[in-house]
């Protein structure tokens, strides 16, 4: 009973490199989000996903793409990488909102912390 | 747009004491759902407790309990008997009841225990 699997859970990126954090649930979910939280702030939503095949954006996608080709997946790729996306990440998946299964939180990843220098 | 407020950076309060920590949103929904998340130095993101907004009724859970004001857009989060364990981040987040399920998140109250 894993939940949300995200690797790696470190990682220190040089200027104008490109990374994949990897993200992987296994309960089935249909939505995921991914979110990056800065130092003293709240989560910001980068992108999110509703069902394999199927992404949008969220508050702050400048710099990021994703991917959903299955259920389970939702990889974050950073292509590159610039100090300002020093951040912690994190992936989020829910259950479809409808009826009672809709007052359900997310369950997330134990993050991931991207230095970028 | 939503938007979540948390007025308060910091709180402190003394083991076994009672603190509560504020939340205010703007919303023009009249259906939608609100939470409590607590952040350790693990930095795990755990769900402490949700509230529907078309329920009166104050959710609680064992000893964290919530005072929703619907008309004042408040929602704050009273923890009793504080613990040592109590000691994190905690983020109040609004979501719609419709649509694509994104959590909209306050800046965050950093809670310390005082021994």
């Amino acid at each position: 009973n894993a939940g949300v699997t995200q690797t790696p859970k470190f990682r220190i990126l040089k200027i104008g490199q490109s990374m994949t954090l990897q993200c992987t649930q296994d309960m089935n979910h249909n939505y995921m989000y991914w979110y990056r939280q800065d130092p003293g702030m709240g989560l910001k939503l980068i992108y999110y996903s509703v069902g394999a095949g199927i992404t949008d954006k969220g508050e702050v996608p400048n710099g990021y793409n994703v991917s959903r080709s299955t259920t389970e997946d939702f990889p974050l790729r950073l292509e590159l990488a610039a100090p300002s996306q020093t951040s912690v990440y994190f992936c989020a998946s829910s259950q479809y909102a409808g009826g009672e299964m809709a007052n359900y939180g997310y369950t997330f990843g134990s993050g991931t912390r991207l230095t970028v220098v | 747009a939503q938007t979540v407020t948390q007025s308060q950076p910091e709180m402190s309060v003394q083991e076994a004491e009672t603190v509560t920590l504020s939340c205010t949103y703007d919303t023009s929904e009249s259906d939608y759902y609100l939470f409590w998340y607590k952040q350790p130095p693990s930095r795990q993101m755990i769900l402490v407790i949700r509230q529907e907004a078309y329920k009166q009724q104050n959710a609680t859970e064992n000893r964290f309990s919530v005072n929703f004001q619907k008309a004042a857009k408040s929602f704050s989060l009273k923890i009793s008997d504080s613990q040592l364990g109590d000691a994190a981040m905690y983020f109040c987040a609004y979501r719609s009841a419709r649509g694509n399920e994104k959590l909209t998140f306050g800046t965050g109250t950093r809670l310390t225990i005082i021994p």
